[in-house]
């Protein structure tokens, strides 16, 4: 079973400030995924990472996928008050292309 | 832009009964998944599909789910005798390409009762 482990678990900050989760596991992705998610709501896609040490940037955050291609991070600069919510990461290993396994996810909220 | 759409937004039922969770979709793409989300826990991957076929099931999966692609548009889920912890988000997700990103729809809340 391949697990994801998501960190910090919550997370709370002033608007301004800059911030930092991570994802980790033991098991090797093919591709990994960042969603954001809303209270009863479905996740919307906000990056995919496939090749171990890519970078990308949408807008003020900044994902890196680790050289290993068993972790990734998500940074944001300068939280807004609507970047609060439900960061999830999700990833599908070479053994099981069609499977997402999904982390627990860090909740985070931007205080004004 | 294109996006997924689920049927009904919110379903209740009586334990042991059927219940057929629908979802549209994006109009291109080829693999379809199911995944399902218990208030406050992750989200769980149930089934993927393509070609017309189960390409990975969780161990969620049992004999009481079926998947079903009846017409080149709808993709369903069907609880054959649903029971209490069955109630729960089910997202139906959607992709271009094995690997490709994953676009979900906005989910179904299914309460058993």
């Amino acid at each position: 079973t391949q697990l994801l482990e998501q960190s910090p678990q919550f997370l709370s900050i002033q608007e301004g400030e800059n911030l930092t989760v991570y994802c980790n596991s033991s098991s090797v992705f093919s591709s990994l995924q960042w969603y954001r998610q809303e209270p009863g709501e479905g996740p919307v896609l906000l990056v995919t990472v496939v090749t171990g040490g890519e970078v990308k940037k949408l807008k003020r955050l900044t994902f890196q996928f680790g050289d290993a291609r068993k972790d990734s991070s998500l940074h944001i600069t300068a939280a807004q008050t609507g970047d609060t919510g439900l960061y999830l990461c999700a990833g599908a290993t070479p053994t099981n292309a069609g499977k997402s396994t999904f982390g627990d996810g860090t909740t985070l909220t931007v205080k004004p | 832009e294109p996006e997924v759409t689920q049927t009904p937004s919110h379903q209740v039922t009586q334990m042991g009964q059927e219940v057929i969770l629908r979802c549209v979709p994006i109009s291109n793409h080829l693999y379809f998944y199911w995944y399902r989300q218990i208030l406050g826990q992750k989200v769980e991957f149930l089934v993927s599909f393509y070609n017309n076929e189960i390409s990975e099931k969780s161990e969620i999966f049992d004999d009481q789910f079926s998947v079903e692609r009846p017409d080149g548009s709808n993709f369903t889920l069907k609880i054959r005798s649903t029971k209490l912890e069955d109630s729960a988000m089910y997202f139906c997700a959607s992709s271009d390409r094995v690997l490709g990103e994953q676009y979900f729809g906005p989910g179904t809340r299914l309460t058993v009762t």
